[in-house]
């Protein structure tokens, strides 16, 4: 398996604009996490789906977050409009419930300017 | 208040040296504790998982521990190669949930030649 793909991996925007990350969670994963890893705050949870259902949004910064996951091999995490403190790395995960291993993308680097 | 707590933040060695990264945790219920590896630019990857029975697992040079009556867990790193650096992130799950995750801050180690 190629493992969990994201892109794009890095993304370079103005405030105001809008933006898309991708992941393709390893097949067979029931679930799938959204994290933003800054270096004052470490990684931290957006969101997670279980079976494509989201079940904890809690992490979410604000409205202008969203996250969709249409079926199990796709998942979108959407900010709407962008501002410089989102500039972070987004990592995806997923994993299978039994042993709560998380296996991690390779990050999408965003910066707003 | 759930809490991982890792140290020190930052550690430079040389190559060849053994070095261990502590992680306390004050986290209820505990159901286990994982090590991560985050290469730069990459994302974490499992090291090894620590369950509440368990006193030392080993994988390769890396050997952690845990005690569970201090809530405190080691990473000891022997015979340092330069492929060691990284951050190394110690994530304490409180069961149930799979969202129930508690990140620390990761300790950065640098291995010198």
């Amino acid at each position: 398996d190629a493992g969990v793909i994201q892109s794009p991996r890095h993304e370079v925007t103005e405030m105001g604009q809008e933006v898309t990350l991708r992941c393709k969670p390893i097949s067979g994963h029931d679930y799938l996490f959204w994290y933003r890893q800054t270096m004052m705050r470490g990684l931290e949870l957006l969101i997670y789906f279980n079976n494509n259902v989201p079940i904890d949004d809690s992490g979410m910064p604000e409205d202008r977050f969203s996250a969709k996951m249409p079926n199990a091999s796709f998942s979108t995490l959407k900010i709407q409009p962008s501002e410089p403190r989102d500039s972070a790395v987004y990592f995806c995960a997923s994993s299978l419930p039994l042993t709560g291993e998380l296996f991690f993308g390779e990050g999408s680097r965003l910066t707003v300017l | 208040k759930n809490q991982v707590e890792q140290s020190p933040q930052s550690l430079i060695i040389l190559e060849g040296k053994n070095c261990t990264l502590q992680c306390n945790y004050t986290v209820s219920p505990f159901s286990n504790l994982r090590w991560y590896k985050q290469d730069t630019g990459r994302g974490p990857v499992s090291l090894t998982i620590m369950t509440f029975s368990e006193n030392t697992k080993s994988n390769g040079r890396y050997t952690a521990t845990l005690d569970a009556d201090t809530k405190q867990s080691s990473l000891h790193i022997t015979a340092s190669q330069l492929s060691d650096s990284a951050s190394y992130i110690c994530v304490v799950s409180r069961g149930g949930s799979q969202g129930n995750l508690i990140f620390g801050k990761g300790t950065k180690l640098s291995v010198k030649p």
